[in-house]
C-alpha cells in the first residue's frame, strides 16, 4: 500500500504571494490533518478534514485554509506568504476519528524569502 | 490546554547504552499517546501507540510505558545503536471529540556514538 504523499516536497515562494500544498493520504484513509512544523514552535496542529469537511481548526489566522476533495485528497493553501510561514508542513492520513493511528507524510519544505 | 513537555531537548549516549526518553503531559484525560521517530528534514514514523486504558507497548527493542495519573510515559530504547539517533517525538490526543488533533511535545533529538 502506497504511503502518504505529499506535493510538492521543495517550494520557494516570495513574501505576499500565495502557495498550495497537496497530501494524497493512504488509500482508504478519509481523515487528513495538516501541521506545521518549525524550530521555534515544534509541530502545530494546523487544521482536519475528514470525509470532506473540516472537523477541527488550530490556532492560526485566517490566512491558512484547506480543503479535501471526495477521493480523500487534501489542499491547504496559504494566502499573503509572511516570513514567518517559512516551515516544514507534515498531513497525516488516517482510516477514522478517532484513529488508532496516524500516518505522516514526508512534509513540503517552505521557504519564504 | 494540553501542554506536552519532552526533557532533556538533546541526549548523547555511546552504542550499547540503554535510551530512557521522557514525556510529560499536563491533562491527563488522554485518549491516547504515541511516540514517533523523525530523521532530519523527513516525515514523522510512528513508533508506538498506547491507548489511555493501557499501561505499556512494546514492540522490538523500543517499550513505551503510559502513567495517566501522572501525566507521564517514558520510552525505552534498549541497546542502542547509531541507527538510533533521531529526534523522538510524543503526541498526545485527547478526547473523541478532539478528532485526530495531536498535541506534540518539543522532542528529544538523540546522538548514539558508535
Amino acid at each position: 500500500k502506497a504511503g502518504v504523499t505529499q506535493t510538492p516536497r521543495y517550494l520557494i515562494k516570495t513574501r505576499g504571494q500565495q502557495v498550495t500544498l497537496s497530501c494524497s493520504p493512504i488509500s482508504g484513509h478519509r481523515s487528513v490533518s495538516w501541521y506545521q512544523q518549525t524550530p521555534g514552535q515544534g509541530l502545530q496542529f494546523l487544521f482536519e478534514y475528514f470525509s470532506e469537511t473540516q472537523r477541527n481548526k488550530g490556532n492560526f489566522p485566517g490566512r491558512f485554509s484547506g480543503r479535501q476533495f471526495s477521493n480523500s485528497r487534501s489542499e491547504m493553501n496559504v494566502s499573503t506568504l509572511e516570513l514567518g510561514d517559512s516551515a516544514l508542513y507534515l498531513c497525516a492520513s488516517s482510516p477514522t476519528r478517532p484513529a488508532y493511528e496516524q500516518y505522516f507524510g514526508p512534509g513540503t519544505r517552505l521557504t519564504v524569502t | 490546554k494540553q501542554e506536552v513537555t519532552q526533557i532533556p531537548a538533546a541526549l548523547s549516549v555511546p552504542e550499547g547504552e540503554n535510551l530512557v526518553l521522557n514525556c510529560s503531559f499536563t491533562d491527563s484525560a488522554i485518549y491516547n499517546l504515541q511516540w514517533f521517530r523523525q530523521d532530519p528534514g523527513k516525515g514523522l514514523t510512528s513508533l508506538l501507540l498506547i491507548q489511555s486504558s493501557q499501561r505499556e507497548q512494546t514492540s522490538g527493542r523500543l517499550n513505551a510505558s503510559l502513567d495517566k495519573s501522572s501525566g507521564r510515559s517514558t520510552l525505552y530504547i534498549a541497546a542502542s545503536q547509531p541507527g538510533d539517533s533521531a529526534t523522538y517525538l510524543c503526541a498526545v490526543c485527547m478526547d473523541k471529540a478532539a478528532g485526530n488533533k495531536l498535541t506534540f511535545g518539543g522532542g528529544t533529538r538523540v546522538l548514539v556514538k558508535p
